[in-house]
């Protein structure tokens, strides 16, 4: 049968190419927001987080957009390169009682990023 | 710095066979974490731990147990292994900076674990 895993969003891009991978996400009072990469085997390694009080952030080659309007996020990678190829996730957290969360977090099925050579 | 550590990296187990899965962490970190990740579920959450000698039930915590004796050690315990159990679990640590909030979890390498 269809593997579960091919449900994932993808997307394939030439390297070189910029990459805008996009997260929608549920919880209006979340306050903080991660993106990890996970490549085959390995566990997920973190990129870039931002904040809900903020609405851009960048790192190197990579760029976090913050939509609170709309609930959307997204991750920009310039010059794409195959080392990029990954499944990529994105995470929010919520504020619990107290105004702490533990680091709980609510993650995103993942996108799957193909880069061609 | 080793980071996150996780041991075994696989087993294979028979239906009501019980394991325990190790995680150490040389951060220094307070909180820790086991997830499990199947296909196109994501990640989610099996129980955590704010501190030694503290858990606390996450969101799939049925099946599993967990212990912190250590602040560098949380061990995932299955005492009676099922098929739903196959899974790849990975282990995670965080840090409460000054302030309130706790700061990006970092991940292990993961267990891959099938139950037969």
């Amino acid at each position: 049968g269809e593997s579960v895993g091919l449900h994932l969003p993808t997307l394939s891009v030439q390297e070189g190419d910029n990459s805008i991978i996009n997260c929608a996400y549920s919880n209006s009072a979340s306050d903080y927001f991660i993106w990890y990469k996970q490549e085959s085997g390995k566990g997920p390694q973190f990129i870039i987080d931002i904040r809900s009080n903020m609405d851009k952030r960048q790192g190197q080659r990579v760029t976090v957009l913050l939509n609170k309007t709309v609930k959307h996020l997204s991750l920009q990678i310039a010059a794409t390169q195959p080392g990029d190829s990954a499944v990529y996730f994105c995470a929010e957290r919520s504020q619990g009682a107290g105004g702490t969360s533990y680091g709980k977090l609510t993650f995103g099925q993942g996108t799957i990023l193909t880069v061609h050579p | 710095n080793a980071g996150v550590t996780q041991t075994p990296k696989f087993r294979v187990l028979k239906t009501g066979q019980s394991m325990t899965l190790l995680c150490a962490q040389d951060m220094n970190h307070e909180y820790m974490y086991w997830y499990r990740q199947d296909p196109g579920m994501g990640l989610r959450l099996i129980h955590y731990s704010v501190g030694e000698g503290t858990t606390a039930k996450g969101e799939v915590p049925d099946g599993y147990n967990v212990s912190r004796l250590k602040k560098q050690n949380f061990l995932l315990g299955l005492e009676s292994a099922a098929p739903s159990q196959t899974s790849v679990y990975f282990c995670a640590s965080s840090s409460r900076t000054s302030g309130r909030s706790v700061e990006t979890p970092y991940f292990g390498p993961g267990t891959r674990l099938l139950v037969l």
